[in-house]
C-alpha cells in the first residue's frame, strides 16, 4: 500500500477559479513534506517544501498547508491559470532516509 | 541551461535490444537519483548516488538494469535485454547534500526525463 495518498485523482476547473489538492501520508518517522507540480513530458519540479514545524508555505497563486499531528497536507491553487494544468505529486521524506515516497498525483486540468 | 538535462529525450527500442540514457545533473550537486514513473503514477526509485558511490537499489532494479557514476559527474544507466514492460519515463534528478543521513531538506532537482517504449 502506497504510504502516500493523494486524492482527487483528477480534476477539472475553469480558469480562474480556485481548487485544492489532498495528501494524507503514513510516512514515518516524518522530515518533510513537498509538492512538486509536473508538466506533460516533464520532470517534476518543486513547489514546496515545510518540515514539522510548519504548517503552511506560499509560492505564488500555491498555498500548502500541513498537518503533521493527522499526517495530512493540501495544496490550494488561487485564480487558476491554463498553465496551471498539470500533475501535482506531494512527497514525503523520512528522517531516517533519503529515500521519497511519491504519491501518485492529481491531474489537474484548467479550461478557459 | 544549468539545470538537470537528459539525454535522450525518448527512445523506442525492440524487445531484448540494450539501451542506455544519461544523466548530467546540476555541477556543484553530489548527489544523483534515478527514478522511473509510469502513466499516471509518481516516481519510483531505482538508484542512488552520492558522488561516485553507489550507495542503493532499488529491488524494482534487476540484473538487467546497471547504473554508473563513474566520476561523480554524469550518470549513466543501462537496460539490458529490455522488455516491454521496461516501458516508462526513467527521470534522473539531482541535489546538494552533506553527509550520509536521511531525511535531508535538500531539494532534488529533476531532469526532462527519458521516455522508453519497448515494441
Amino acid at each position: 500500500k502506497n504510504q502516500v495518498e493523494q486524492s482527487p485523482q483528477s480534476l477539472i476547473i475553469l480558469e480562474g477559479k480556485n481548487c485544492t489538492l489532498q495528501c494524507n501520508y503514513t510516512v514515518s518517522p516524518f522530515s518533510n513534506l513537498r509538492w512538486y507540480k509536473q508538466d506533460t513530458g516533464r520532470g517534476p519540479v518543486s513547489l514546496t517544501i515545510m518540515t514539522f514545524s510548519e504548517n503552511t508555505k506560499s509560492n505564488g497563486r500555491y498555498t500548502a498547508t500541513l498537518d503533521a499531528d493527522t499526517k495530512q497536507s493540501s495544496l490550494h491553487i488561487t485564480a487558476s491559470q491554463l498553465s496551471d494544468s498539470a500533475s501535482y505529486i506531494c512527497v514525503v521524506s523520512r528522517s531516517n532516509d533519503y529515500k521519497l515516497s511519491f504519491g501518485a498525483g492529481t491531474t489537474v486540468t484548467v479550461r478557459a | 541551461d544549468t539545470g538537470v538535462s537528459q539525454d535522450p529525450r525518448h527512445k523506442i527500442t525492440k524487445r531484448g535490444q540494450n539501451v542506455t540514457f544519461r544523466c548530467d545533473p546540476i555541477s556543484e550537486h553530489n548527489r544523483l537519483y534515478w527514478y522511473r514513473q509510469t502513466l499516471g503514477q509518481g516516481p519510483e526509485f531505482l538508484t542512488y548516488f552520492q558522488n561516485e558511490a553507489q550507495l542503493e537499489k532499488s529491488r524494482l532494479l534487476s540484473d538487467r538494469f546497471s547504473a554508473e557514476r563513474p566520476k561523480g559527474s554524469f550518470s549513466t544507466l543501462e537496460i539490458q535485454r529490455t522488455e516491454q514492460g521496461d516501458s516508462a519515463m526513467y527521470l534522473c534528478a539531482s541535489s546538494q547534500g552533506a553527509g550520509l543521513a536521511g531525511g535531508s531538506t535538500d531539494t532534488q532537482y529533476f531532469g526532462p526525463g527519458t521516455r522508453l517504449t519497448v515494441l
